[in-house]
């Protein structure tokens, strides 16, 4: 079974530029997660989509949104890109029901310069 | 949200050393995950272990739910096993909070 993968993995981009991620879960996983990673912060969680349905957020100002399609794939998008957006964006996916394990894509890597 | 601790920080250990990495959290959970990150940024199951004891290979795993603890144990360490340990927990069934991670290095 294919793992998550998550394109593109690195981007660069400019301060004010918006910025769409995309994640696609292991066949057969409902829930998406995502997670920023920071050397300052560590890894934070952003969202989790179940079912095309956010299910809860993070501490994340208004210019992080992601959505989830009827595929279970999920995009996240960060408007008004600021410098310190640049990260290691993470994604995971889970099944629903039994064991709530959840496996991690690559990663994106974006630099806001 | 959960507070989870993890300990030591960073480890240098001498390849064929055992090392012992701790993870301390603030609440009760139902979800509690130990990853490697690799150089590349991924994040590799090891381990997934709200309670009990799992092994796998060199690695074992101990988690005391009832003390709010779980512990990583790597036997015999060889190099390819340098990077960054993180201890993850959930009780929402939703969101992972992360420790600071334990950072190690195997030199040979």
């Amino acid at each position: 079974k294919a793992g998550v993968t998550q394109t593109p993995r690195y981007l660069i981009k400019t301060r004010g530029q918006q910025v769409t991620l995309s994640c696609s879960p292991i066949s057969g996983h409902r829930s998406v997660s995502w997670y920023q990673q920071t050397p300052g912060q560590g890894l934070q969680f952003l969202f989790e989509y179940f079912s095309e349905t956010q299910r809860n957020k993070g501490n994340f100002p208004g210019r992080f949104s992601g959505r989830q399609f009827s595929n279970s794939r999920s995009e996240m998008n960060v408007s008004t890109l600021e410098l310190g957006d640049s990260a290691l964006y993470l994604c995971a996916s889970s099944a629903t029901g039994g064991v709530p394990e959840q496996y991690f894509g690559p990663g994106t890597r974006l630099t806001v310069t | 949200g959960i507070q989870v601790e993890q300990s030591p920080p960073d480890l240098i250990l001498q390849e064929g050393a055992n090392s012992t990495l701790r993870c301390n959290f603030s609440d009760s959970v139902n979800n509690l995950q130990w990853f490697h990150q690799n150089p590349w940024g991924q994040l590799i199951n090891l381990f997934y272990i709200p309670s009990g004891t799992k092994q796998n290979g060199r690695l074992s795993a101990t988690t005391v739910a009832t003390e709010r603890y779980s512990l990583l144990y790597i036997s015999s360490s060889q190099t390819t096993d340098s990077g960054v340990y993180f201890c993850a927990v959930d009780n929402t069934g939703n969101q992972f909070y992360f420790g600071t991670g334990t950072s190690l290095t195997v030199i040979p």
